[in-house]
């Protein structure tokens, strides 16, 4: 079966310190990949997606993230973490090739921000 | 508007009463998606119009639930004789294109509503 899973549901990290968020797949064709971020009281907002190309993925707000065919993963990295990245962030998966907007979340990982 | 719109934002219902969510989406979407997330956990897929086609429905958890988008902008989700599992947020997400083939891979969601089955 079709799977999204972000093994972190929590982390905490220092403003300035660097944050990456995990995310492993189990998905038959090449998926199409996405990261959202969830902050209270707003709608989810896209980062960033691949679909296919180079594997580094630049987004919004200065994140970044690495398709990793070998090891099915599709994690999300800041380098310095603003107050601002508090949120829930949520990886997602395209179900179909032909329907990327039929999407497959993980159960989303909550970052806080510490001073 | 200027984003997707949805209301109610929160909805309480005594279990067995029928719900109306409405969403509006941004003007000139084509696609338009509707997910379910309870508590703690991501998005579910419900279903999927294009303009004013449902050509997904799949992830409707049963017969009690329905989805319509008559005009092609507007949809309406509904919820008959509600039962406590069916407490979650609905979100609502638009995009320009339409789901197959789509150039930017983008949608668009509105803040939900909440819905609450006591």
């Amino acid at each position: 079966a079709q799977s999204v899973t972000q093994p972190d549901i929590h982390i905490t990290v220092s403003e300035g310190a660097s944050l990456e968020l995990r995310c492993n797949y189990s998905y038959g064709a090449t998926p199409y990949l996405f990261w959202y971020v969830q902050s209270p009281g707003q709608g989810l907002q896209l980062l960033l997606k691949y679909f296919s190309g180079d594997t580094l993925v630049q987004g919004i707000k200065g994140f970044e993230a690495e398709f990793k065919r070998s090891q099915s993963s599709f994690n999300l990295r800041k380098p310095s973490v603003h107050w601002s990245d508090a949120a829930e962030y949520f990886c997602a998966v395209g179900l179909t090739t032909d329907s990327w907007g039929k999407l497959q979340f993980g159960a989303g990982t909550q970052v806080v921000v510490t001073p | 508007g200027a984003g997707v719109s949805q209301s109610p934002r929160y909805k309480v219902a005594k279990r067995g009463q029928d719900v109306a969510l409405r969403c509006d989406p941004i003007s000139g979407h084509v696609s338009l998606f509707w997910y379910q997330q309870a508590l703690g956990q991501g998005p579910e897929f419900l279903t999927y119009f294009q303009n004013e086609a449902q050509l997904d429905k799949s992830g409707l958890p049963s017969d009690r639930f329905f989805a319509e988008r008559p005009e092609g902008s507007v949809s309406t989700l509904k919820i008959q004789r509600t039962q406590q599992e069916d407490s979650a947020v609905y979100l609502c997400a638009s995009s320009l294109e339409r789901a197959s083939g789509g150039l930017t891979g983008e949608l668009f969601f509105g803040e939900g509503s909440r819905l609450t089955v006591l």
